[in-house]
C-alpha cells in the first residue's frame, strides 16, 4: 500500500465547476504540501498545511490530522487550472513522500 | 527574484557519458533539494542539503549519482556513467526552512540514449 494516495487519478471538469481532489496518507506527518505541475512541467508549491484550512484565491486546502486526509478544492474552475496536482507529506524530517498526482483537465 | 534556476533545460547524451546538472537556489534559502520525476515512480527525493551540507542522500539511486553544494548559491548533480534508465526530469528546489518558501526550479529533462 502506498504511503500517500490521491483520488481521483484523472478528472475532467467543465469551466466553472467546483473541484475536489483528495489525499490520504498512512504515516504520521508534520506537514502536508499541495503542489501544482503545469503542462510544461514546472512545479509550484500551492499550500503547506499542518492543521485546519488555508485559502488562496480560488484554491482552498483542508487537512484532518485524525483522519489522515486532506482535500484541495478549486472554486469556479478555469481552463488555466488544468495541471497535475500532487500531494506530498513530510514525516518529521526533510524527506517528502509524494502522492501519484491527479491530472485535472478543465474544458472551456 | 529569479527563482530557482536550473540548467540545462534539456540534455540528451549517450549512454556512458558523464552528465552534470546545475542549480542555483533562491538567495537566502538554507535548504536545497534534488528530485527526480519519472512516469513509473513519480517524484522522488534524491538528496537534500542544509547550509551546503548534505543531510540525507538515501534517495540517491546508486554510486553513479553524486551531488555537491560548494557554496550557498550553487549545486550540481552528476551522473557518471549515465544509463538509459536515468532518463527523467530532474528538479531542484530550495526553501527557507523545513516548511516555508518551498520553490521548485523548472527542471532538467535528461534523455540518455
Amino acid at each position: 500500500k502506498n504511503e500517500v494516495e490521491q483520488s481521483p487519478q484523472n478528472l475532467t471538469a467543465q469551466e466553472g465547476e467546483f473541484i475536489t481532489i483528495n489525499c490520504s496518507y498512512s504515516v504520521g506527518i508534520s506537514a502536508l504540501h499541495w503542489l501544482q505541475q503545469h503542462p510544461g512541467g514546472g512545479i509550484v508549491s500551492l499550500f503547506m498545511l499542518s492543521s485546519g484550512k488555508k485559502k488562496h484565491g480560488r484554491l482552498i486546502a483542508t487537512i484532518n490530522i485524525q483522519e489522515k486526509h486532506s482535500s484541495l478544492h478549486i472554486t469556479a474552475s478555469h481552463p488555466r487550472d488544468s495541471a497535475v496536482y500532487i500531494c506530498a507529506v513530510n514525516n518529521y524530517g526533510q524527506n517528502f513522500v509524494f502522492g501519484p498526482g491527479t491530472r485535472l483537465s478543465v474544458l472551456p | 527574484d529569479a527563482g530557482v534556476i536550473q540548467s540545462p533545460r534539456h540534455e540528451v547524451t549517450e549512454m556512458g557519458q558523464e552528465v552534470t546538472l546545475r542549480c542555483k537556489p533562491i538567495s537566502g534559502h538554507d535548504y536545497l533539494f534534488w528530485y527526480r520525476q519519472t512516469m513509473m515512480r513519480g517524484l522522488e527525493l534524491l538528496i537534500y542539503f542544509n547550509n551546503n551540507v548534505p543531510i540525507d542522500d538515501s534517495g540517491m539511486p546508486e554510486d553513479r549519482f553524486s551531488a555537491k553544494m560548494p557554496n550557498a548559491s550553487f549545486s550540481t548533480l552528476k551522473i557518471q556513467p549515465s544509463e538509459p534508465r536515468d532518463s527523467a526530469v530532474y528538479f531542484c528546489a530550495s526553501s527557507l526552512d523545513s516548511w516555508y518558501g518551498y520553490t521548485f526550479g523548472s527542471g532538467t529533462r535528461l534523455t540518455v540514449v
